[in-house]
């Protein structure tokens, strides 16, 4: 089956420093892959996306790049700020009409100022 | 701006009582969906719809059930609630590309 594996958390650095959180994936085909971020007290908001290899995601200073050879879509943020706290999913979609994601199972990342 | 509602942010209920979570999405999306989310587990989808009256187990179907009578509503059902039906509960719509908006999620806390 269909299944996303991510660094787990917590993962705590200091305003500024350089973020990478890693996420893989086993999946038959070429599924979609997704970053979402959960805010304290919030649902989830869909942060970056990549439909194909090589494809590279990116919004509010992330990125995550589509890797097929490793099967894998790090994140990642030059200089972080104490607003990036949050809880980050990597999801997959290898499914057709509306099958759900595959969600990782979430990395807490904390920003020191 | 989609928005994706659910009826309450937090709710208390008792072993054995009946519980229904609503979820309302107010952009004419063919597809939604219910997780459960929590601590070490992330995310696990629970159902899901892609038309109204229309329903497929997810992962975890056990001890759920939901409703879809309209478009914009789903609803999710627990028969009997039990302790380890305590979680989050979040509710997403999709309009059949693979990208989903969720909803502020539901703490359901079962004494």
């Amino acid at each position: 089956g269909n299944s996303v594996t991510q660094m787990e958390g917590p993962v705590t650095l200091s305003e500024e420093a350089f973020l990478t959180i890693n996420c893989t994936y086993t999946a038959t085909g070429y599924p979609s892959l997704f970053w979402y971020v959960q805010y304290p007290g919030e649902g989830l908001q869909l942060l970056l996306k990549a439909t194909k290899a090589d494809d590279k995601g990116s919004n509010k200073g992330f990125e995550a790049t589509y890797r097929k050879e490793t099967t894998s879509f790090h994140l990642e943020k030059g200089s972080v700020q104490v607003s990036d706290s949050a809880v980050y999913f990597c999801a997959l979609w290898a499914g057709g009409g509306a099958d759900g994601l595959t969600f990782g199972k979430g990395t807490h990342l904390i920003i020191q100022p | 701006d989609v928005k994706v509602t659910q009826s309450s942010r937090y709710l208390v209920k008792r072993t054995g009582e009946k519980v229904f979570l609503e979820c309302v999405q107010d952009m004419d999306h063919e597809n939604m969906f219910w997780y459960r989310q929590d601590p070490g587990l992330g995310l696990r989808l629970i159902y899901f719809s892609y038309d109204v009256k229309m329903k497929e187990k997810g992962d975890i179907p056990e001890g759920y059930s939901v409703s879809r009578e309209k478009k914009e509503r789903f609803s999710l059902i627990l028969e009997s609630a039990s302790t380890n039906q305590t979680s989050m509960y979040l509710c997403a719509s999709s309009p059949g590309t693979q990208e989903q908006f969720f909803g502020p999620g539901t703490r359901l806390t079962v004494l």
